[in-house]
């Protein structure tokens, strides 16, 4: 069982370039977030989508765009990469259901580390 | 908007010994979760524990327990007999359980363990 997955690890790109970072997760999740994480400031919310073919803006969603096409996949996008992109990004994915258990728990990908030169 | 505040930037505790991370929050909701969240080196995130807001009995895992003031809005996460392997970047964060699972993060405290 792999859980959230996210590609690529690593990324170097020059100022203005595009790229999407591709995030799949195999639980059946209903719920999927990318998140950046920069030095002290914790993990923010760029945007999330609560089921395929659905998604919302976050706290910090400009300059990146998502979709999700497919339930278990959630794509970020930066059309024309900024320095102030450079970051390390987070997919996660969490279940809607009334399971208790489960419900409200996120589980979080390796991350992606982008810098923007 | 929901905000979590960690004041601690950095802890060190010896091994064996105790360890307490402070966490507040502010909410107007009534029904939520509260979650600590371990990051290593490896970056990757791991939930370590979590409260529903509406238990009164604090949360335990092993060596791990909170202690929830839900009127103080305080949530501080414990671990106990530290050990090496529980050095990394802790992060509290919030959920309500009705706005779309949207999770808001504490800015981390690095926590490190001495031999």
């Amino acid at each position: 069982n792999a859980g959230v997955t996210q590609t690529p690890k690593f990324r170097v790109l020059k100022t203005g370039q595009s790229m999407t970072l591709l995030c799949a997760q195999d639980m059946n999740h209903e719920y999927m977030y990318w998140y950046r994480q920069d030095p002290g400031m914790g993990l923010r919310l760029i945007h999330y989508s609560v089921g395929e073919g659905t998604t919302a803006k976050g706290e910090v969603p400009d300059g990146y765009n998502v979709s999700r096409l497919k339930k278990q996949n959630f794509l970020l996008g930066l059309e024309s990469a900024a320095p102030s992109q450079t970051s390390v990004y987070f997919c996660a994915s969490s279940y809607l259901g009334v399971a208790f258990v489960a419900k409200n728990i996120q589980y979080f990908g390796a991350g992606t580390r982008l810098s923007v030169l | 908007a929901q905000t979590v505040t960690q004041s601690q930037p950095e802890m060190s505790v010896q091994e064996a010994e105790t360890v307490t991370l402070s966490c507040t929050y502010d909410t107007s909701e009534s029904d939520y979760y509260l979650f600590w969240y371990k990051q290593p080196p490896s970056r990757q995130m791991i939930l370590v524990i979590r409260q529903e807001a509406y238990k009164q009995q604090n949360a335990t895992e092993n060596r791990f327990s909170v202690n929830f003031q839900k009127a103080a809005k305080s949530f501080s996460l414990k671990i106990s007999d530290s050990q090496l392997g529980d050095a990394a970047m802790y992060f509290c964060a919030y959920s309500g359980a009705n706005t779309g699972n949207q999770f808001y993060f504490g800015t981390g405290t690095s926590l490190t363990v001495i031999p």
